[in-house]
């Protein structure tokens, strides 16, 4: 997806351990998010971020946290992954209230 | 009740059909809505966005918002197998936080040749 890039694209990660995921962007834009996307619940916000330093919790963020040191990368860090934690991971950003473009995704397995 | 309603489907229909996809909600403040496709294991992407009611058109794709109902639907005209896709109603209300956008589950949609 052009101007939006996440890594890992797949991971599989041990219970308990802890695990980051990387949203870099290219756009400038002030607001990035971290969403999780799950069969029968769609997609859920974890964190978002409305500038440098500047994050709020979502509908799920229990159990994982971000940061955001530059405007281009946003983290989102699982502290101590657990297998409900099993998920795909998508990044989005936006500027205006126009809508969001989102990455490609991020698949993790937690065993 | 959930903020956001979507029928998860799927729905199956052949090629050239034109395509009604729904979602209802309980929020009478939302006034920005938007629809977004989204192929297997891709993220979504932006399909069509309106501001409050009415219609809007592109290509053969149409956007409608009926405030009153609290009902907005996307049609889709001369169905494609290329159209195949999750597609999934997201909204927000004016003045709204950012973090606000509320999605919908999502409607899974497959176009038979």
């Amino acid at each position: 997806d052009a101007g939006i890039t996440q890594s890992p694209r797949h991971k599989v990660t041990e219970t308990g351990t802890p695990v980051t995921l990387r949203c870099h962007q290219t756009e400038n834009h002030r607001y990035m998010y971290w969403y999780r996307q799950d069969p029968g619940h769609g997609l859920r916000l974890i964190h978002y971020s409305y500038g440098v330093k500047d994050t709020d919790k979502g509908e799920v963020s229990d159990g994982y946290s971000v940061s955001r040191s530059k405007t281009e990368d946003f983290l989102l860090t699982l502290e101590s992954a657990t297998s409900s934690q099993t998920s795909v991971y998508f990044c989005a950003i936006s500027d205006l209230l126009e809508g969001y473009t989102f990455g490609s995704g991020t698949r993790l397995t937690v065993v | 009740q959930k903020e956001v309603e979507q029928d998860p489907g799927p729905l199956s229909v052949p090629e050239g059909a034109i395509v009604s996809l729904n979602c209802t909600y309980s929020n009478s403040a939302f006034q920005y809505f938007m629809w977004y496709r989204q192929y297997s294991r891709k993220g979504p992407e932006l399909l069509m966005y309106t501001y409050s009611s009415g219609n809007k058109e592109d290509g053969r794709f149409t956007a409608q918002v009926d405030k009153s109902s609290k009902y907005i639907s996307l049609f889709i005209r001369d169905s494609q197998p290329s159209d195949s896709a999750t597609y999934l109603c997201a909204m927000n209300r004016a003045g709204g936080s950012q973090g606000n956008l509320i999605f919908g589950k999502g409607t899974k949609l497959s176009v038979k040749p």
